[in-house]
């Protein structure tokens, strides 16, 4: 199915451990993002990426990495897991910036558990 | 600091009325707003958006309105259904001074909205 998928979409781990989930799009878009969301705080960007080997930084990115080396991946790394970073983790993609171009389209989620 | 507010966490309305939610922001250099529904278990999945130059927007029974001097946008839900009852979110992008688009969304906290038959 043509779309956005996010991969696995339950994990559990523990404390130290590395992780990553995984983003794909056949949109061919150019912009991909990761937000995690938790409770009080809405959606909270951690990283971004402009085009494949072009990221930046959002509001939250302590502790984690990410790559593209393709358009339609964008992975998420927690490179060494922690009890905080225990949230709902969403990919997006979007054709571009600003106005309706910028409009984001969201993939269904990993919700990840750190023990 | 958080640049894009939704005041209410739950707002509950009787099917067939009109639902509002609504949204501040604080950052005039936003140009671009958006709302967004969830679901328990989706993501995301956008609703309807509106640009600065407009001050209303309309899409079957969803309107968003904006008033730029007061920094508030509001989504207005009419009749409102049982199958509306979801998590919205409003979000905004913009330009930064040197006229380069953000390319990001700044969402609010979310506002939990339940229709009741």
């Amino acid at each position: 199915d043509a779309g956005i998928t996010q991969s696995p979409r339950y994990k559990i781990t523990e404390t130290g451990r590395q992780v990553t989930l995984m983003c794909h799009q056949t949109w061919s878009h150019s912009y991909m993002f990761w937000y995690r969301q938790d409770l009080g705080h809405g959606l909270r960007l951690i990283y971004y990426s402009a085009a494949a080997d072009i990221t930046d930084k959002g509001e939250v990115p302590d502790g984690y990495v990410v790559s593209r080396s393709k358009t339609e991946n964008f992975p998420l790394t927690l490179e060494s897991a922690t009890r905080s970073q225990t949230s709902v983790y969403f990919c997006a993609s979007s054709e571009g910036s600003g106005g309706d171009i910028g409009t984001q389209y969201f993939g269904p989620g990993t919700r990840l558990t750190v023990l | 600091d958080q640049q894009v507010k939704q005041n209410s966490p739950s707002l509950s309305v009787q099917e067939g009325r009109i639902s509002i939610l609504n949204c501040d922001y604080t950052n005039s250099m936003f140009d671009y707003f958006l709302w967004y529904k969830k679901y328990p278990a989706e993501g995301p999945t956008f609703l309807i958006s509106i640009s600065s130059i407009k001050d209303k927007n309309e899409d079957g029974r969803f309107t968003v309105f904006l008033n730029k001097s007061a920094k508030h946008l509001s989504l207005h839900i009419v009749p409102s259904q049982p199958g509306d009852s979801a998590v919205y979110f409003c979000a905004a992008t913009g330009y930064d001074a040197g006229g380069t688009s953000y390319g990001k969304l700044t969402f609010g906290q979310g506002t939990i909205l339940t229709v009741h038959p």
